[in-house]
């Protein structure tokens, strides 16, 4: 199975801030990558697929990049809604495989 | 519009059965495969299953294989997690989301979810 390393598992930032999260594949998956935010009691939403192409209706403050074992997901100009748990996903293999999520809160 | 409704949670002894549904509208629902995550309490996501636009293959995590059955009913746009022989450890709120391919790939819309609580 592929397992998938987020980091970090929370971070706290401002709002205005650039805030980056990293996630790493433990074997090549091309860019089989997937982004998704979580907010308590909702339910997730899809940001980014291939690895960098940004789902329909989502913000272009959001933005992946990434190929291979090592992907990236920056927020630019962090807002209150953003205030979220992140998670990627790779999807080149089954079974499909989630990080473990980063946090981020509130400064 | 994309519309993703699960329904069939509800509390359960260890050992018993639940099967869940999420009914689908919004678009043509046997030409997308289709899938079931859940988060356990204080936990991260976990995939649990999928299935093929067709219902001809179906994936499992190795948590959940033998004792979980995907299926889908694409004359009645929906999709089934048949639970059996159910554990503490399922106990999460379990969500279905579309894929948007015929059988591996990115999800792009989910349900709001339909907690399952396994406890004795």
């Amino acid at each position: 199975d592929i397992q998938m390393t987020q980091s970090p598992s929370s971070l706290s930032a401002s709002v205005g801030d650039r805030v980056t999260i990293t996630c790493r594949a433990s074997q090549g998956i091309s860019n089989s990558l997937a982004w998704f935010q979580h907010k308590p009691g909702k339910a997730p939403k899809s940001l980014i697929y291939a690895a960098s192409s940004l789902q329909s209706g989502v913000p272009s403050k959001f933005s992946g990049s990434g190929s291979g074992t090592d992907f990236t997901l920056t927020i630019s100009s962090l807002q209150p809604e953003d205030f979220a748990t992140y998670y990627c996903q790779q999807y080149n293999s089954y079974p499909l495989t989630f990080g473990g999520g980063t946090k981020v809160e509130i400064k | 519009e994309v519309q993703l409704l699960e329904s069939g949670g509800g509390l359960e002894q260890p050992g018993g059965s639940l099967r869940l549904s999420c009914a689908a509208s919004g678009f043509t629902f046997s030409k997308y495969g289709m899938t079931w995550v859940r988060q356990a309490p204080g936990k991260g996501l976990e995939w649990v299953s999928a299935i093929s636009g067709g219902g001809g293959s179906a994936y499992y995590a190795d948590s959940v294989k033998g004792r979980f059955t995907i299926s889908r009913d694409n004359s009645k746009n929906t999709l089934y997690l048949q639970m059996n022989s159910l554990r503490v450890e399922d106990t999460a709120v379990y969500y279905c989301a579309k894929l948007v391919v015929y059988a591996r790939g990115a999800f792009d819309y989910w349900g709001q979810g339909t907690l399952v609580t396994v406890s004795s």
